[in-house]
């Protein structure tokens, strides 16, 4: 069965602090994401990254960074925590390749309030 | 990029009443077509998914119907049941291997 965790299911954290989100996964899988979920607005994809130390920018990276140096292990970083980015973090991961592997498995989700 | 479109935001029914919750895509491109359930206070997961290659795709009390030429999808609950109520995400995922998610919908099936 796969797993994906967070680091934290809920955190507080203040303006201009650098905070870490950490995401693990063990099924071997290629592909992990960072997602943003805010009411009504669905969810935004942050960051993705295909490989060990690759990453591309999704829709919203404005303010976000990531870093991925081991496969299992996909990292989102606030440089500078700002209140609009009180937000819960979804954190997932699939397979690579076509027909049949294109489930993503969600971690739980951290729920990052910036006061 | 691709553009989802999802309606309604929020869903009341009965419980025995179907639901119907309606996408729609931009990306003519787009060839694979997931709905996942988030129930409250936990992950999204996959409950049914349809690949352009087919129209319909049923599980139980849920199926998925795509209409390509329109370029929409929707996803139909029968005999609807209070654990059902959720919130409901489609997403559409083309050459880019990314997928693109709707807003998703709320649905509430009262006892």
């Amino acid at each position: 069965d796969v797993k994906v965790t967070q680091s934290s299911r809920y955190l507080v954290k203040r303006t201009g602090e650098k905070v870490f989100l950490e995401c693990v996964q063990d099924m071997d899988h290629e592909n992990m994401f960072w997602y943003r979920q805010d009411p009504g607005l669905g969810l935004r994809l942050i960051y993705f990254s295909y490989d060990v130390k690759m990453k591309e920018k999704g829709d919203i990276p404005e303010g976000y960074s990531v870093s991925r140096e081991k496969k299992e292990r996909f990292s989102l970083i606030l440089e500078s925590a700002s209140t609009n980015q009180t937000s819960m973090y979804l954190c997932a991961s699939n397979p690579s390749g076509n027909y049949g592997t294109d489930t993503q498995y969600f971690g739980p989700g951290t729920r990052l309030t910036v006061l | 990029g691709e553009n989802v479109e999802q309606h309604p935001s929020t869903l009341s029914v009965q419980e025995g009443d179907s639901a119907v919750i309606k996408c729609t895509y931009s990306d003519s491109a787009s060839n694979y077509f997931p709905w996942y359930k988030q129930e409250l206070g936990k992950r999204p997961q996959l409950i049914i998914d349809i690949r352009s290659n087919v129209g319909e795709k049923k599980d139980q009390r849920i199926a998925v119907t795509l209409n390509k030429t329109a370029k929409h999808f929707s996803l139909h609950i029968t005999e609807t049941q209070p654990e059902d109520s959720a919130v409901y995400f489609c997403a559409a995922r083309g050459g880019s291997y990314i997928p693109t998610f709707g807003r998703g919908t709320s649905l509430i099936v009262h006892p």
